[in-house]
C-alpha cells in the first residue's frame, strides 16, 4: 500500500525559503522507473506541476520556477525534499507530493497535501 | 510546454444521467514508445486528487466502471455513464508524455 505525506511550515514570510518534506511508504525510490513529484494548487485554482525526481536521481523542474526550486531524495529515509526560494504571497497554495510510475501510469498515488501561506 | 484545455468549465448533471468532459492537448500526446500518457484525475471537495484513468482508457485500481476514457492524439474524453452524488468534484486531465507535466484547468461536476 503506497502512502505519501507532506510536512513543513504552514506559514512563511515573503523572501524566505520554503522547505517541504514528502515521507512515503509502500515503495522504494531505488526501484527502476519510480519517481516522486511535487504539485501545488492555489486556493480555488487548478493544479500546477513543480518538480520530479527519479530513482536514478534524474530531476525535472517546471521551466517557470526552475531557478527557485531544488528537489532531493534520501532513499534510506524514504523522503523527498523540495526547497523553493524567495517565497511570495502568490505562492500560497496546497502543496502535494505524489508517486510517479514512469512508462506506464504517471502520477498515481497522492499525499493529502499541506497548505502553505505566504504572509508577513 | 503542452497546453491542456478542458471543456466545459462546469457541468451540472442530474443524478443518474451521463456526463462527458473533453480535453484537448496543444500537441500529440503519443510518446516515442507508442503509448499515450493521458490521465484523468478526480478531486472531491477538500480532498487530494485521485487517479481515475491512465493511458487514455485504463481504469485505475478501485475505480467504478461507470467511468470511462477514450480518444487519441490530441482529443480525449472522460465519460461518467450515470452520475452519482459521490462523483461531485473537479476533474482534471493531465499528460505525462513529456516534461513539464501539465494539467487542464479542471471541469466542475455538480448536481442540478
Amino acid at each position: 500500500q503506497i502512502t505519501l505525506k507532506e510536512s513543513g511550515p504552514t506559514l512563511v514570510k515573503p523572501t524566505q525559503t520554503l522547505t517541504l518534506t514528502c515521507t512515503f511508504s509502500g515503495f522504494s525510490l531505488s526501484t527502476s522507473e519510480v519517481g516522486v513529484g511535487w504539485i501545488r494548487q492555489p486556493p480555488g485554482k487548478a493544479l500546477e506541476w513543480l518538480a520530479l525526481i527519479f530513482w536514478s536521481d534524474d530531476k525535472y523542474y517546471s521551466p517557470s520556477l526552475k531557478s527557485r526550486l531544488t528537489i532531493t531524495k534520501d532513499t534510506s529515509k524514504n523522503q523527498v525534499v523540495l526547497a523553493m526560494t524567495n517565497m511570495d504571497p502568490v505562492d500560497t497554495a496546497t502543496y502535494f507530493c505524489a508517486h510517479y510510475q514512469a512508462a506506464t501510469i504517471g502520477l498515481d498515488f497522492w499525499g493529502q497535501g499541506t497548505l502553505v501561506t505566504v504572509s508577513s | 510546454d503542452i497546453v491542456m484545455t478542458q471543456t466545459p468549465l462546469s457541468s451540472p448533471v442530474t443524478l443518474g444521467q451521463p456526463a462527458s468532459i473533453s480535453c484537448r492537448s496543444s500537441q500529440s500526446l503519443v510518446h516515442s514508445d507508442g503509448n499515450t500518457y493521458l490521465s484523468w484525475l478526480q478531486q472531491r471537495p477538500g480532498q487530494p486528487p485521485r487517479l481515475l484513468i491512465y493511458q487514455i482508457s485504463n481504469r485505475f485500481s478501485g475505480v467504478p466502471d461507470r467511468f470511462s476514457g477514450s480518444g487519441a492524439g490530441t482529443d480525449f474524453t472522460l465519460k461518467i455513464s450515470r452520475v452519482e452524488a459521490e462523483d461531485v468534484g473537479v476533474y482534471y486531465c493531465t499528460q505525462a508524455t513529456q516534461f513539464p507535466l501539465t494539467f487542464g484547468g479542471g471541469t466542475k461536476v455538480e448536481i442540478k
